[in-house]
């Protein structure tokens, strides 16, 4: 099993960025796929999961009413979408699978700049 | 939301040494503690599931131990290759909170 992750964006303040994380090989509806993201320099922050099977999202409080994961069962990708963005957002985002399989994306560099 | 506490925020040892690096939750997360290793600019790693599990192919010195509320990272014989930031995540319930990272650094 892999997660190939979308690749760099570039992003104005204020606008959204959608990042895809693509499942290669698995059974795509036994999974749960979580969003982490890390800031230059920072720790490691989750941001929220969605079990593709059931297509049910949960968030982090932290961005609640900013970002929407979604999964598309036919091509077996997830997506990160986050709104609003601001320069704080600037981070690699990461697509990881349940923690006990220990399997992360290559991650995606999210640029916020104006 | 249950809170991690990761302890200390950095480290330097010499080769050799052993290391202890500790996690407290805020709440009883029974065991569902995992220990990440991160280099910089790598992906992080995974070391250690369910507080004591080593994942495969991990040096066996690297050793999770722990219950309840708290739990250790004990690296035996630290080595130059161990120098990196360790992690620890609980995923008993959502959100799964990371602590707040260790640097580890050789003497």
């Amino acid at each position: 099993v892999q997660l190939v992750q979308s690749g760099a964006e570039v992003k104005k303040p204020g606008s959204s960025v959608k990042v895809s994380c693509k499942v290669s090989g698995g059974s795509f509806s036994t999974i749960t796929i979580s969003w982490v993201r890390q800031a230059p320099g920072q720790g490691l922050e989750w941001m929220g999961r969605i079990i593709p099977f059931f297509g049910t999202s949960t968030y982090a409080q932290n961005f609640q009413g900013r970002v929407t994961i979604t999964a598309d069962v036919s091509t077996t990708t997830v997506y990160l979408e986050l709104s609003s963005l601001k320069s704080d957002d600037t981070a690699i985002y990461y697509c990881a699978r349940e923690v006990e399989k220990g399997l992360w994306g290559q991650g995606t560099l999210v640029t916020v700049s104006s | 939301d249950i809170q991690m506490t990761q302890s200390p925020s950095s480290l330097s040892a010499s080769v050799g040494d052993s290391v202890n690096i500790t996690c407290r939750a805020s709440q009883a997360i029974y065991n569902y503690l995992a220990w990440y290793q991160q280099k910089p600019g790598k992906v992080p790693k995974l070391l250690i599931y369910a507080a004591s599990t080593l994942q495969s192919g991990v040096p066996s010195r690297f050793r999770g131990s722990g219950s309840g509320t708290d739990y250790t990272l004990t690296v035996s014989s630290l080595q130059p290759d161990d120098v990196a930031t360790y992690y620890c995540q609980k995923y008993n319930t959502a959100p799964l909170t990371f602590g707040g990272g260790t640097k580890v650094e050789i003497k």
